[in-house]
């Protein structure tokens, strides 16, 4: 069974910029998690999506956006970069929303650099 | 406002000795407590999970420990090996998938 694959899985932009992230998750997995992982904040969560609605979302600036497809597969994006959003950007898929041991299976992440 | 901390923040552990990682929580809404590891260049894998009904879970050489009334929990890595060396989480959530994580740790074991 294939894993959780993201793309690109290595970014460099500029101030002022925007860039889209894209996640698959493992097949017949319905939820979709976004992770930013810094030296500086450690893992951080940003948003969930479940049957293609946000379920959660962490605080952060409403820079950060993404969505859901019908396929589950997923999107974040970033708008008006910062440099301080150069990130390891991680994607988890699990099969379920909430209840028990949901196991999270992480993508390698996309490594994002602001210039 | 971090609710979950992680000590310590690196490790170094000779071959076949025992590796201790801590954490503390605040929230006592969490309800499952998950470890990950993750070594460079990849994403974190989950390790072992613990839900707080149970004060130890083993699985091969990896122990998690479960305090509620201390809000603590920690991982025992027996026998460690080389192959260990990488940075571990512990993480905490309440009925979702909205992980909260520890600063991580560094874990090096020294052959």
């Amino acid at each position: 069974k294939a894993g959780v694959t993201q793309t690109p899985r290595y970014l460099i932009k500029t101030r002022g910029q925007q860039v889209t992230l894209s996640c698959s998750p493992i097949s017949g997995h319905r939820s979709v998690s976004w992770y930013q992982q810094t030296p500086g904040q450690g893992l951080q969560f940003l948003f969930e999506y479940f049957s293609e609605t946000q379920r959660n979302k962490g605080n952060f600036p409403g820079r950060f956006s993404g969505r859901q497809f019908s396929n589950s597969r997923s999107e974040m994006n970033v708008s008006t970069l910062e440099l301080g959003d150069s990130a390891l950007y991680l994607c988890a898929s699990s099969l379920m929303t909430s209840g028990g041991y949901n196991e999270q299976f992480f993508g390698p992440g996309t490594r994002l650099t602001v210039l | 406002q971090q609710q979950v901390k992680q000590s310590p923040q690196s490790l170094i552990v000779q071959k076949g000795g025992i590796s201790i990682i801590n954490c503390a929580y605040e929230n006592t809404a969490f309800d499952y407590f998950p470890w990950y590891q993750q070594f460079p260049g990849k994403g974190p894998a989950l390790l072992i999970a613990i839900r707080p009904d149970v004060s130890e879970k083993k699985e091969g050489r990896f122990t998690i420990s479960f305090n509620k009334s201390a809000k603590q929990f920690s991982l025992h890595i027996m026998d460690s090996q080389p192959g260990d060396s990488a940075t571990y989480f512990c993480a905490a959530t309440h009925a979702g998938n909205m992980l909260t994580f520890g600063g991580g740790t560094r874990l090096m074991v020294k052959p």
